[in-house]
């Protein structure tokens, strides 16, 4: 069946702009998960969503962050006034519930890169 | 939350086992043990996990010490496509903040040669 997709695979922002990133979850999977991937940083946490839970948004680095997902399904993580530092793969995953017993499928990740 | 720790790096030869280990003296009874891999330019994907007992699936075995305090994964025939960077994740049952999310340490890179 279909995995977990992205989109844009690639996004050259200029620094200052905001940028929008999406991710389409397994059909059926209730939670869904953030990561970004930055040489400096290694794999990171930003943000989880379990059904109707409120998100754990722990990992997110700044207030430039911030994420919603629509009717259970998909998300967007948004960065506004992005800085180079944000340059990153960012990565998200779904599984069929929350918790540990739960594996979780990623996505290809959507490649920042801010001039 | 407890800790792994692996080796940077390990090299095998195709077609050969290879046994990559993760130790958690730390790791608490209720602390999941998770395998994942990356091979390169892609997300991370699931291999295994587990919680007391050895556990096998079409992709690798997870080997855990009796007391808990390591384990490790096995590959039974690496093969070129093994080649990648395997992280051993812990994450607790019994909520708090490993319960939902992966955290990622440095893993082990993992060379198969031909």
């Amino acid at each position: 069946g279909a995995g977990v997709s992205q989109s844009p695979s690639n996004k050259v922002t200029e620094k200052g702009k905001d940028v929008e990133l999406r991710c389409d979850p397994i059909s059926g999977h209730t939670a869904l998960y953030w990561y970004r991937q930055s040489l400096g940083q290694g794999l990171e946490f930003l943000i989880y969503f379990q059904g109707n839970s409120a998100p754990d948004k722990s990992g997110l680095p700044s207030d430039r962050f911030s994420a919603e997902r629509t009717g259970g399904s998909v998300s967007t993580l948004t960065i506004q006034r992005t800085q180079q530092e944000d340059s990153a793969v960012y990565l998200c995953a779904s599984s069929l519930a929350g918790g540990p017993n739960y594996e979780q499928y990623f996505g290809p990740g959507t490649r920042l890169t801010v001039t | 939350d407890a800790k792994t720790t692996q080796p940077n790096s390990m090299e095998s030869n195709e077609e050969e086992p290879v046994h990559l280990p993760c130790n958690h003296s730390t790791i608490s009874g209720t602390d999941y043990i998770h395998w994942y891999r990356q091979l390169p330019s892609q997300g991370p994907e699931y291999v295994i996990h587990g919680l007391t007992s050895n556990v096998n699936n079409r992709m690798a075995s997870l080997a855990i010490a009796e007391d808990r305090k390591s384990s490790t994964l096995i590959l039974h025939r690496a093969t070129l496509r093994d080649a990648a960077v395997y992280y051993c994740i812990l994450r607790d049952k019994a909520g708090g903040t490993s319960y939902g999310k992966l955290t990622f340490g440095q893993g082990t890179i993992l060379t198969v040669h031909p």
